[in-house]
Formats: structure tokens, sequence, C-alpha cells
């Protein structure tokens, strides 16, 4: 089975600072990666997914973008973080969710 | 596209009782249906899962049914404790392997 590995488990960040989170998988080889984000008591909103390197799909339009450097690397960045960025951002393999990253943008 | 309804968002039942969650879907081409429970502050642990082609899965005191006609799946935990309180996560995935998902439901476990 997969294991997913997210970092930092919290973070707060300025207004205006980039952002960068990391995403790494065990288990598997050539795994679909998804990035969520959940608001505080709300389902799980679909960021990007990504079906091998270097291919990007993004759900909704936004302030982040994802990229997929390597076969077992999912990164979720900002150039300019917005108040509205704030939340749980999830990195998921097919089955299986990381322990999440909580960023507060004050 | 796929749409995933859940319900009830919130229940509460007394320890030792059974709960049971439901799930609808909407594209009857969806043939994969876990659950997972979140407990606060941490990701979603996915804790059973039914395929298509099977009507009804059990793993202890955690059992899912499908009704692929009706489109709907259910969650059943029996002899509830405690330690299930979380929030629970329905979701249905066809081929592309894209999970949509229900809303959620906050179960309490009154002791």
């Amino acid at each position: 089975s997969q294991t997913i590995h997210q970092w930092p488990a919290t973070l707060v960040q300025p207004v205006g600072s980039p952002l960068s989170l990391e995403c790494t998988v065990e288990g598997t080889s050539n795994p679909n990666l998804y990035w969520y984000r959940q608001a505080a008591g709300r389902g799980l909103q679909l960021l990007f997914y990504s079906v091998g390197i270097g291919q990007i799909s993004s759900e909704v339009p936004q302030n982040l973008s994802a990229s997929r450097p390597q076969d077992r690397q999912f990164i979720l960045s900002s150039k300019k973080l917005l108040l509205s960025d704030s939340g749980f951002y999830l990195c998921a393999g097919e089955q299986y969710f990381g322990p999440g990253t909580r960023l507060t943008v004050t | 596209g796929e749409n995933v309804e859940q319900h009830p968002s919130t229940l509460s039942v007394q320890e030792g009782d059974s709960a049971v969650i439901k799930c609808t879907y909407s594209d009857s081409a969806s043939n994969y249906f876990p659950w997972y429970k979140q407990e606060l502050g941490k990701g979603p642990q996915l804790i059973i899962d039914i395929r298509s082609n099977v009507g009804e899965k059990k793993d202890q005191r955690i059992a899912v049914t499908l009704n692929k006609t009706a489109k709907h799946f259910s969650l059943h935990i029996t002899e509830t404790q405690p330690e299930d309180s979380a929030v629970y996560f329905c979701a249905a995935e066809k081929g592309a392997q894209k999970l949509v998902f229900g809303q959620g439901t906050r179960l309490t476990i009154n002791p």
C-alpha cells in the first residue's frame, strides 16, 4: 500500500509571501497524486491532480500552482499568498491521504 | 460529472448502538466507493471500500452496502465506541481515478 508524507505539519506565513508544500509517496511507482484543500469543518476540495511527471491538471482557478518534478514528488506552490489561502492542505494518492499541512496566512 | 450527496451531516448515537451514514451518487459508471474517517487535525484514513461487483463488505464492526440500481451506498458501524467519534466521508470514483467526496458526517458517540 501507499504511504504519503507531507511537510510541514503546520505553517504560518504572512500575506504576499511565497509557499512551497512538499508531498512524497512510498510504496507504488507512477502513482496518481492529488492536492486537496479543506476549510474548517468543511469537505474536501480537489485543487490539482497529476497522472505522471510534469503532468498537472487544475480543478479550480486560484492563486496556487502544482508541480510534479519526480515520480513520487508532488509540490504545491504560490508566489504570493492571500488570506483566503488559509486552510488544511492534504496530499493524496489513489486511496490514501497524507497527514496534512495546516496553513495560516496572517 | 459525478455528484455525491451524504446524509446526515451530523449524527449522535449512544455508545453501543449502531450508526448508519448514507450516500447517493449520480454517475452510474462509478465503480469504486471508499469511506474515510477523519479525526481532528489529521488526514482522512481509509476504513473500508467496496467495488461495484460486490453488494456488501464487512470488516469487524464496520460494513458497507452498495445498491447499484438505486445508486446509493451506506456505512454501518455496530457496537459503537467513543473512539468512533470523527468525521466520516464517502466518495465515488469512475475510471479516471478522481474521487468525488460527499460533504461529510460528524459522528458523535455519547458515553
